[in-house]
């Protein structure tokens, strides 16, 4: 199985605040390659697909980049609402795997 | 735009079933690609299975392999994930989710967009 590991497991940061998250996989992924935020008690939003692709009504704030192993997802100035967690996901093969999240908290 | 509506919690004994369904509207269930995640309190997301359209087949995580099932009532636009001999580290929230194509040089791979909101299931004596 693809390992994915995200770094930092949380971060501190203000609103306004220009906040990048790291993720890596265990072996090369091509750009097949998510992100998600998650906050407590909702389902998961899709973000970013393909690496660098934003899914329909993102804001343009995020964004990401990254092939093969490194990733980054990077948001441009942090906003109240943007408080939350955020994983990568690998769907290059199966069994597709997550990392195991960044909390973004003041 | 996609809408995904699951099914109401479910609170199950050791050993018992679950059967998880998940409806979609705004769009026809033969058009889409119904996959499952779940997520136990306070950890990250896991996938657990779905169809896979290269394959044209049900894809299970190893893990799940002889205790999960993941079907369709295309007539009921309905996708339902079941899941048998459960243990209390089945309890989570269920989460079924839309996987749409991007394909290069004719191969095709499947990433998530749109997400139901989420069904608790808690297993407990």
């Amino acid at each position: 199985d693809i390992q994915m590991t995200q770094s930092p497991s949380s971060l501190s940061a203000s609103v306004g605040d220009r906040v990048t998250i790291t993720c890596r996989a265990s072996q090369d992924i091509s750009n097949y390659l998510a992100w998600f935020q998650q906050t407590p008690g909702k389902a998961p939003k899709s973000l970013i697909y393909s690496a660098s692709n934003l899914q329909t009504g993102v804001p343009s704030r995020f964004s990401g980049s990254g092939s093969g192993t490194d990733f980054t997802l990077t948001i441009s100035s942090l906003q109240p609402e943007d408080f939350s967690t955020y994983y990568c996901q690998q769907f290059y093969s199966f069994p597709w795997t997550f990392g195991q999240g960044t909390k973004v908290d003041i | 735009q996609v809408h995904l509506v699951q099914s109401g919690p479910e609170v199950k004994t050791p050993g018992a079933s679950v059967k998880v369904s998940c409806k979609v509207s705004r769009y026809s269930l033969t058009a889409l690609t119904i996959h499952w995640v779940r997520q136990a309190p306070g950890i990250g997301l896991e996938w657990m299975g779905g169809f896979d359209p290269e394959h044209d087949k049900i894809i299970y995580a190893q893990k799940f392999q002889g205790r999960l099932s993941v079907t369709e009532d295309t007539s009921a636009d309905t996708a339902y994930m079941e899941m048998s001999r459960l243990r209390s580290e089945d309890t989570a929230v269920y989460y079924c989710a839309t996987a749409s194509d991007v394909c290069r040089r004719g191969v095709c791979r499947y990433y998530f967009d749109y997400w139901g909101q989420g069904t608790l299931v808690a297993v407990s004596s």
